[in-house]
């Protein structure tokens, strides 16, 4: 079937450490895949999305790969500060309109 | 520039209540979703619709219903509330599927439901 295993959080750094959130997926077909980010008390917004094997998405310093011979969405940011705490899901489209799957969500908190 | 807008924000309710959650957006997408969720986990999908009249159920719509009168909103309706039910639900929509920017899902801020 299709899903995504995160990296299970808390994950609790200093401000200017690197950051990386693992993310697996298990799909059928060629699906797009996507960072999401939700700020205490608001819904999730887009943070950065990839569409196929080997394209780089990246925003805010964050990146990721979309690795197809992993199978690997891993979320990277060089130098965190304390506004990047947040929850970072990690999700992928079908391209059908209904079948999206999302992680279960990594809980940062940047500590200065 | 309101997007995806949510209402109520925070609401209790008793066993057997009835309520309606609010969604309207205003990007003029044709898409538009229902999702809750549950500490620990992801977001789950309850309904969806592709368009005006059309709707279809996700993955947990069970104890659910909802429709799509117009473009702009889409209600979702609890009718006998459960424990179970207690969660956060976030209304999203988006514009269309396929690879381009069309498919990217813009989210309400979330409705905090228990059900006591």
């Amino acid at each position: 079937g299709n899903s995504v295993t995160q990296m299970e959080g808390p994950v609790t750094l200093s401000e200017e450490a690197f950051l990386t959130i693992n993310c697996t997926y298990t799909a059928t077909g060629y699906p797009s895949l996507f960072w999401y980010v939700q700020y205490p008390g608001e819904g999730l917004q887009l943070l950065l999305k990839a569409t196929k094997a080997d394209d780089k998405g990246s925003n805010k310093g964050f990146e990721a790969t979309y690795r197809k011979e992993t199978t690997s969405f891993h979320l990277e940011k060089g130098s965190v500060q304390v506004s990047d705490s947040a929850v970072y899901f990690c999700a992928l489209d079908l391209n059908t309109g209904n079948q999206f799957y999302f992680g279960t969500g990594t809980s940062l908190t940047v500590i200065p | 520039n309101a997007g995806v807008t949510q209402t109520p924000k925070f609401r209790i309710l008793k066993i057997g209540q009835s309520m309606t959650l609010q969604c309207a957006q205003d990007m003029n997408h044709n898409y538009m979703y229902w999702y809750r969720q549950d500490p620990g986990m992801g977001l789950k999908l309850i309904y969806y619709s592709v368009g005006a009249g059309i709707t279809d159920k996700g993955e947990v719509p069970n104890g659910y219903n909802v429709s799509r009168s117009t473009t702009e909103d889409f209600p979702l309706r609890l009718e006998l509330a459960a424990p179970s039910q207690t969660s956060v639900y976030f209304c999203a929509s988006r514009e269309g599927t396929g690879v381009s920017r069309k498919n990217i899902q813009y989210f309400g801020a979330g409705t905090r439901l228990s059900v006591l």
